[in-house]
């Protein structure tokens, strides 16, 4: 168990619609990433947010958005959802946001457009 | 841009074999650091190891030894006598920078499906 945690585990939707993914870094992580794994992309990364701040940005689609909020969980909303985002959301988190802090990461949401 | 090359989509072996599973990196930084993610079938990501690109020294932790060269621009993975619960999905992935600034990210390989049968 790394500590981080992801809720829901399985979502399953309609195209079109919207949803929130939550994550809850490990205790004492001020940063949190979110990556998205799919078949035909593999595990790329979408966004890091550092003490509630935006840091890095990925490929992230414009109908996807996060926020770090300040108890330090993160939330990442996907609008207008089409049949291609189905995927294995991960988050992860570190210490500090930097290069050389190991990636923790949770076990993930797996979302299903239907 | 950084890039990470694991040419070995599939690999299977017998158990007690020993299997090199194959990384090989791009990246214009001199500093950068290199990892190796396991996902084994319940689909969580596993962190074994993380290497910085000044030290060259290769490393072993019981059955698994890991081979960094930077010459080659490879950070090979090995398991010795390969026992069924290592098959997995074994990631390798590269981060550049030093800057506390500018953020961090993981680029991953394209993964290599270990299969270990009886």
């Amino acid at each position: 168990d790394s500590g981080v945690t992801q809720t829901p585990k399985h979502l399953i939707t309609a195209t079109g619609q919207r949803v929130t993914l939550r994550c809850s870094p490990r205790s004492g992580d001020l940063s949190v990433y979110w990556y998205q794994q799919s078949l035909d992309q593999g595990l790329q990364f979408l966004i890091q947010y550092y003490n509630g701040e935006e840091r890095a940005k990925g490929n992230i689609l414009e109908r996807f958005s996060a926020q770090q909020f300040p108890d330090l969980h993160s939330e990442l909303n996907l609008s207008s959802l089409e049949l291609g985002d189905s995927a294995l959301y991960f988050c992860a988190s570190t210490t500090q946001g930097n290069s050389y802090n190991e990636q923790f990461f949770g076990p993930g949401t797996r979302l299903t457009v239907l | 841009a950084q890039k990470v090359t694991q040419a070995q989509t599939e690999i299977s072996v017998v158990e007690k074999e020993d299997v090199t599973l194959d990384c090989v990196y791009e990246t214009r930084d001199t500093t950068y650091y290199l990892f190796w993610y396991k996902q084994p079938p319940s689909g969580e990501l596993v962190f074994l190891i993380r290497r910085n690109s000044f030290d060259e020294q290769n490393e072993i932790s019981g059955r698994y030894s890991w081979n960094f060269q930077k010459s080659t621009s490879s950070f090979n993975f090995t398991i010795t006598a390969s026992q069924v619960v290592d098959s997995a999905v074994y990631f390798c992935a590269l981060s550049e920078g030093t800057e506390e600034t500018s953020g961090s990210r993981l680029t991953f390989g394209e993964g290599t499906q270990l299969t270990v049968n009886p």
